[in-house]
């Protein structure tokens, strides 16, 4: 079982570049989340969608984009990257929304902005 | 606003001791429900555990168990005789009904770094 794939595991951008995190489900869940996580701070939600076509802001949206044209893919995009945006990127997807039932995360992609 | 705080950053224990994880959660939100994830080294989260507001009876699987109190809004994790393989950081998470969001979601306290020595 595949579960939530991200790609790439580690990236180092400049800042200013940009880049697309890819994400995909394999579980048919319609709801999917992504979350940074910053060193010794828990999750914070960025973006989250609760099907094919519908996305909604979290906590951190700011310098971030998100597309869900599929079910199963839920890519977030950053625009001129900044060293606040040095992270560790999860996204994550359930069956029911907000947490009602536990979110399978995927291993996580380390983001680094120099 | 909803909130989660572990007040322990890290801990550090010898193998086969019994250690307990604080966690107390912050919410107006009548129906919302508690987790318990675990982030090994190797950076991925695991779920362990899932508890809704209408359920205080404690749990207990294998060396895990859990005690939900909410009279003093905690869900703490206790881990019986702890091996090294237990060693990771240990997420406590809310997920409730935002007042001024007006949405439902998840919100992970900072984790506590669990150290297992040899």
């Amino acid at each position: 079982n595949a579960g939530v794939t991200q790609t790439p595991k580690f990236r180092i951008l400049k800042i200013g570049q940009s880049m697309t995190l890819q994400c995909t489900q394999d579980m048919n869940h319609n709801y999917m989340y992504w979350y940074r996580q910053d060193p010794g701070m828990g999750l914070k939600l960025i973006y989250y969608s609760v099907g094919a076509g519908i996305t909604d802001k979290g906590e951190v949206p700011n310098g971030y984009n998100v597309s869900r044209s599929t079910t199963e893919d839920f890519p977030l995009r950053l625009e001129l990257a900044a060293p606040s945006q040095t992270s560790v990127y999860f996204c994550a997807s359930s069956p029911t929304t907000g947490g009602t039932t536990e979110a399978f995360f995927g291993q996580g992609t380390r983001l680094t902005v120099v | 606003a909803q909130k989660v705080t572990q007040a322990q950053t890290e801990i550090s224990v010898v193998e086969k001791e019994d250690v307990t994880l604080d966690c107390v959660y912050e919410t107006r939100d009548t129906t919302y429900y508690l987790f318990w994830y675990k982030q090994p080294p190797s950076g991925e989260l695991v779920f362990l555990i899932r508890r809704n507001s209408f359920d205080e009876q404690n749990e207990i699987s294998g060396r895990y168990s859990w005690n939900f109190q909410k009279s003093t809004s905690s869900f703490n994790f206790t881990i019986t005789a702890s091996q090294v393989v237990d060693s990771a950081v240990y997420f406590c998470a809310l997920s409730a009904w935002g007042m001024d969001t007006g949405r439902r979601a998840l919100t992970f306290g900072s984790g506590t770094r669990l150290q297992v020595q040899p």
